[in-house]
């Protein structure tokens, strides 16, 4: 069964640094999602993806957060100045045309120091 | 927006018990509702999913019921076993606005042997 994949599985950065996390979805899917789960915290939207541009994102996906899909598998975001606040799981998703089920990827720790 | 909330935060059952989860939601217009299971330092995965024009569906040994006018969802797990100690979160979309869930705070299910 296909699946969702992230690199890397764990992030140590220092505050101030600039982190990109990666994830290859689904190669016939065409919605993407990045989700942020907080230790012991509810999984918590923060963008989504489709048609080569932002669909959607939360108020927590400000200035600092970007996303991109450089190439044809590919799905990156990008936290230009990390904060310890910013330490958390994050998962990436995708889902097919129907939008029904989203797939998630195992998830990056990021640390952030 | 959308607001899940998800009740027992904790569930301890005895092994072959019955566990039942609860979420309400406060759109109404939110018309898909998936539950995930996510084992300790795993990606959430499906385990059943609802639509808005269904009241009850049945896997085995999970079960998800929903009401509509309550906004109201329950997942319910039958004949508990080890495996399932897990945590659960619930979700809703509305997909007719949009992909992103909504997700519950969480519930931690142990089941002792």
């Amino acid at each position: 069964e296909p699946e969702v994949t992230q690199t890397p599985s764990h992030q140590v950065t220092q505050m101030g640094q600039e982190v990109i996390l990666r994830c290859v979805p689904i190669s016939n899917h065409l919605y993407f999602y990045w989700y942020r789960q907080i230790l012991g915290q509810k999984v918590e939207f923060l963008v989504s993806f489709y048609n080569n541009e932002i669909s959607e994102k939360s108020e927590i996906f400000d200035d600092q957060f970007s996303v991109e899909r450089p190439d044809g598998s590919n799905f990156t975001l990008k936290i230009r100045s990390t904060k310890l606040e910013d330490s958390a799981m994050y998962f990436c998703a995708s889902d097919g045309l129907a939008g029904e089920e989203q797939y998630f990827g195992p998830g990056t720790r990021l640390t952030v120091t | 927006g959308e607001n899940v909330e998800q009740h027992p935060s904790t569930l301890s059952v005895q092994e072959g018990d019955s566990a039942v989860i609860k979420c309400t939601y406060s759109d109404s217009a939110s018309n898909y509702f998936p539950w995930y299971k996510q084992e300790l330092g795993k990606r959430p995965q499906l385990i059943i999913d609802i639509r808005s024009n269904v009241g009850e569906k049945k896997d085995q040994r999970i079960a998800v019921t929903l009401n509509k006018t309550a906004k109201h969802f329950s997942l319910h797990i039958t004949e508990t076993q080890p495996e399932d100690s897990a945590v659960y979160f619930c979700a809703a979309r509305d997909s007719n606005t949009g992909n992103q869930f909504y997700f519950g705070t969480g519930t931690s299910l142990t089941v002792i042997p």
